[in-house]
């Protein structure tokens, strides 16, 4: 089992909807949770970190971390064309020095 | 800049050949991390350093991979031996965290190789 599933293909929203992502983890240990955004032919750009239950707000980004159910999922509002990128998750254990990637999901603002 | 550097920005290499990746990390920041990206998938662990200390290596990782991190500033990974399977985007990152909460990492633009 991969430790962090990525599974929902691309995402065609229109400009000014809420884009939602999620992402589950195996290892029920992990402690830091990580949103990055990656445009096309660029490197990952950290957005949003989350480390305990519940939700947190950044701009039009929200996080929501559910230890219990094992996922982490992020929201974005009023979606703008500079939004269109691959968004990936990442998932840090306790004791552990690296992070884990999801493999990402893209995301299509259509204006 | 301030940020994390790393050159070449792209390589094109014949098969068999040496290639070399320099990093220069955030300077504040002791941990350095290696990645490789192919198209499609997350970037996968490689190898980090804190300091000058390798403190892990990816089980995936093969011999032809080395990586150093003298003084505990810059950083090198060497491939050697390329195969057309190590073409992919290599990418360094840099982290002031400890382990536990935290560990944020912060990306360079990478180094792209492809091998002919």
């Amino acid at each position: 089992q991969k430790e962090v599933e990525q599974n929902s293909g691309p995402l065609s929203v229109p400009e000014g909807a809420i884009a939602s992502l999620n992402c589950t983890y195996s290892d029920r240990v992990s402690q830091s949770f990580f949103w990055y955004r990656q445009y096309s032919g660029k490197s990952p750009e950290l957005i949003m970190s989350i480390y305990s239950n519940g939700d947190k707000e950044d701009g039009r980004f929200t996080a929501q971390l559910n230890k219990a159910s094992q996922y982490v999922s992020l929201l974005i509002r009023d979606s703008q064309p500079s939004d269109s990128a691959t968004y990936l998750c990442a998932v840090k254990d306790w004791g552990n020095n690296r992070l884990a990637f999801g493999k990402g999901n893209q995301v299509v603002v259509i204006p | 800049d301030t940020g994390v550097s790393q050159d070449p920005r792209h390589k094109i290499t014949k098969r068999g050949q040496n290639v070399t990746f320099r990093c220069d990390p955030i300077s504040e920041h002791n941990r350095l991390y290696w990645y490789r990206q192919t198209l499609g998938q997350g970037p996968e662990f490689l190898t980090y350093f804190q300091n000058e200390a390798q403190l892990e290596k990816s089980r995936l990782l093969s011999d032809r991979f080395s990586a150093e991190r003298p003084k505990g500033s810059f950083s090198t990974l060497e491939i050697q031996r390329t195969e057309q399977g190590d073409s992919a985007m290599y990418l360094c990152a840099s982290s002031p965290g400890l382990a536990g909460v935290g560990g944020e990492l912060f990306f360079g633009e990478g180094s792209r190789l492809t091998v002919l």
